[in-house]
């Protein structure tokens, strides 16, 4: 088991509403990465936080955003909630940035937009 | 764009028997490959990491192979158990982002 936390675990919301999900990365690590995984898919890469700036962003529209924190511990908020946002969330901390270091995950925040 | 491509979608074996996951790309510009297993509903476990430099990584059971140029990877693993049974992913990193293919849903049969 990794040392990445996610909270909450399960969330309900209704479409048009706004949502903040929690990431605490492994000790010593300052990269944290945040996927969204649609059922039976891969994950798909949301964007990549190192050293508290974004640093790098998949296909997702700005209404996805995030932050992490000098402790390096990262948010992801989504606005104006939608149908097809319902997934598992996943963070990943990683010890560097460049994507090039394993990348451990933690265990999701399932989200359901009604 | 890189696309990445998992084939079969889903397996079943009885146990004891040795298998082979494959896992194909689109663009060998790639950094790393990553293997990972993911139980129902829950996040990912790494398994394996190969640099592009490496053609393979064991570890226990576990054997993958990276064919940078044909822009294939393989996982094989050995004797076969139903603990086993889970979702395997693969993902490349050409150096922005991962990117995962679909997944192999693997059933060991006791």
């Amino acid at each position: 088991e990794t040392g990445v936390t996610q909270s909450p675990t399960h969330l309900i919301k209704t479409r048009g509403q706004q949502v903040t999900l929690r990431c605490s990365s492994q000790s010593g690590h300052n990269t944290v990465s945040w996927y969204q995984q649609a059922l039976g898919q891969g994950p798909q890469f949301i964007f990549q936080y190192y050293r508290e700036e974004e640093n790098g962003r998949g296909n997702f529209p700005p209404r996805f955003s995030g932050l992490q924190f000098p402790n390096y511990s990262s948010e992801l908020n989504v606005n104006a909630l939608e149908l097809d946002d319902s997934s598992l969330y996943l963070c990943a901390s990683s010890l560097n940035s460049g994507h090039t270091d394993t990348q451990y995950f933690g265990p999701g925040t399932r989200l359901t937009v009604l | 764009k890189q696309e990445v491509t998992q084939i079969p979608a889903a397996l079943s074996v009885p146990e004891g028997e040795n298998l082979v996951l494959n896992c194909s790309f689109t663009d060998s510009a790639i950094y790393n490959l990553q293997w990972f297993r993911q139980d129902p509903g829950k996040g990912l476990t790494s398994l394996l990491l190969i640099q592009s430099s490496q053609r393979e990584q064991t570890s226990g059971r576990l054997n993958a192979s990276l064919d940078k140029s044909s822009g294939r990877s393989t996982l094989y693993i050995a004797a076969s158990q139903p603990g086993d049974s889970a979702t395997y992913l693969c993902a490349v990193t050409p150096g922005n982002q991962f990117y995962f293919g679909t997944g192999t849903s693997l059933t060991v049969i006791p």
